[in-house]
């Protein structure tokens, strides 16, 4: 059974930087693609970001191009981003999710979501 | 890469069926076949009902089927249920390479 843990979210100053983590079990992380998803309060969903399962590709929106970076760790079976430059538009609930293993980028899995708040 | 369109909301009564639209464009749904449907329930994570158009996930019930025409993806769901109140949300995989999300609609069962 996939398990999605979000961690790191919190409230941080617009302009400053913050590193969220998503402990995944119950499947062979090393083989999936791994995406961020985010949903601003009362808003719908956004996708961030995507990595292939070895680590060698990534996709972003344009809304976070240049400012996120998204990472894994598969020997920690962990799922990074990293975000900077932060703005009150990233304020959302950031959740990861498991990619389906199929073309066309679907979301079979998903973690409880941590939710980053950018205020000052 | 603009939003799909979906209607904010759409309600119906238990036992009809419904059908939920998704307009994009010769971008995304007009092009690709990777056509997928979410349900989510207040405060919960989503949860994937349909990909690839019209294939239902194992232990997803048959009453939701999925379908596309031209640049509009639809979900219908059949026999309706209380427990089918939720949001859905319809993406799709874009051609510059990335996804786009619809702005979901609120299903609300009388």
């Amino acid at each position: 059974q996939v398990q999605l843990v979000e961690s790191g979210g919190g409230v941080v100053q617009p302009g400053r930087s913050l590193r969220l983590s998503c402990a995944a079990s119950g499947f062979t992380f090393s083989t999936y693609g791994m995406h961020w998803v985010r949903q601003a309060p009362g808003k719908g969903l956004e996708w961030v970001a995507l990595i292939s399962y070895d680590g060698r590709n990534e996709y972003y929106a344009d809304s976070v191009k240049g400012r996120f970076t998204i990472s894994r760790d598969n020997s920690k079976n962990t799922l990074y981003v990293q975000m900077s430059s932060l703005t009150a538009e990233d304020t959302a609930v950031y959740y990861c999710a498991k990619d389906l293993g199929r073309s066309g980028w679907f979301f079979d899995g998903w973690g409880q979501g941590t939710l980053v708040t950018v205020s000052s | 890469q603009s939003a799909l369109t979906q209607p904010a909301s759409v309600s119906g009564s238990p036992g009809q069926s419904i059908t939920l639209s998704c307009t994009g464009t010769s971008s995304d749904i007009g092009t690709y076949d990777y056509v997928s449907w979410y349900q989510q329930h207040p405060g919960k994570a989503p949860k994937l009902m349909i990909y690839d158009v019209s294939d239902r996930p194992s232990g997803v019930s048959n009453r939701f089927s999925g379908s596309k025409s031209g640049n509009t993806a639809s979900l219908t769901i059949s026999g309706l249920q209380a427990e089918d109140e939720a949001d859905y949300y319809c993406s799709s995989y874009t051609s510059i390479t990335t996804l786009v999300f619809g702005g979901g609609t609120k299903l609300t069962v009388l």
